[in-house]
């Protein structure tokens, strides 16, 4: 089976822009979840998607969103992009029947902000 | 909200040495996980502990997760120059989100 793969893999903007990633689970994986990894922070959870609902959302401003299309592929939109917002954006999808909601990781979309 | 202290934050060591890394928190969890995280990749998951006492081996690595299940170890032996990486341990935190800990990045020295 094909991993989880995320695009693009790097990506510069600006104060202010937006941007949008793209996330295509495991094949048969539904659950979605997003995860913002920085130095200082870690990882911290985003959101999560499940059959394109979104089932729990991190702490996160109203900045950061997320949709599920009905083929499980996940986007995640940062808008008015902030300095802060410089990370690495990781995607992990989850078997529906993970007794322990085990991730399986993409190699993630490094952010840098200007 | 449930916090995972992971300790030490940063291991250099030899190839050949032995170590240990920790995952402490207040809270009783009904499982955890470890990762691994390369340079360039997304955290791979090495292992899920369940059971307080548990002892679970993946070749040169022994996780235990503590009898009150609040904290767990990894035990790497004879460590080697591949076992270089971001190692995270991670558990539940509601409905189908993890809390993970900030890592111990580990280094080892040919």
């Amino acid at each position: 089976k094909a991993g989880v793969t995320q695009t693009p893999r790097y990506l510069i903007k600006t104060r202010g822009q937006q941007v949008t990633l793209s996330c295509s689970p495991i094949s048969g994986h539904r659950s979605v979840s997003w995860y913002q990894q920085t130095p200082g922070q870690g990882l911290q959870f985003l959101f999560e998607y499940f059959s394109e609902t979104q089932r729990n959302k991190g702490n996160f401003p109203g900045r950061f969103s997320g949709r599920q299309f009905s083929n499980s592929r996940s986007e995640m939109n940062v808008s008015t992009l902030e300095l802060g917002d410089s990370a690495l954006y990781l995607c992990a999808s989850s078997p529906d029947r993970a007794p322990y909601n085990e991730q399986f990781f993409g190699p993630g979309t490094r952010l840098t902000v200007l | 909200t449930q916090l995972l202290e992971q300790s030490p934050q940063f291991l250099s060591i030899q190839e050949g040495e032995n170590l240990t890394v920790y995952c402490n928190s207040s809270s009783v969890f009904s499982s955890l996980q470890w990762y691994r995280q390369e340079p360039g990749e997304g955290p791979v998951l090495l292992v899920t502990v369940v059971t307080g006492g548990e002892v679970k081996k993946l070749k040169r690595l022994t996780f235990q997760f503590g009898d009150a299940r609040k904290d767990s170890s990894l035990h790497i032996t004879a460590a080697q120059p591949g076992d270089t990486g971001l190692y995270l341990c991670a558990a539940g935190a509601g409905s189908y989100q993890l809390t993970f800990g900030k890592g111990t990045k580990l280094s080892v020295i040919p």
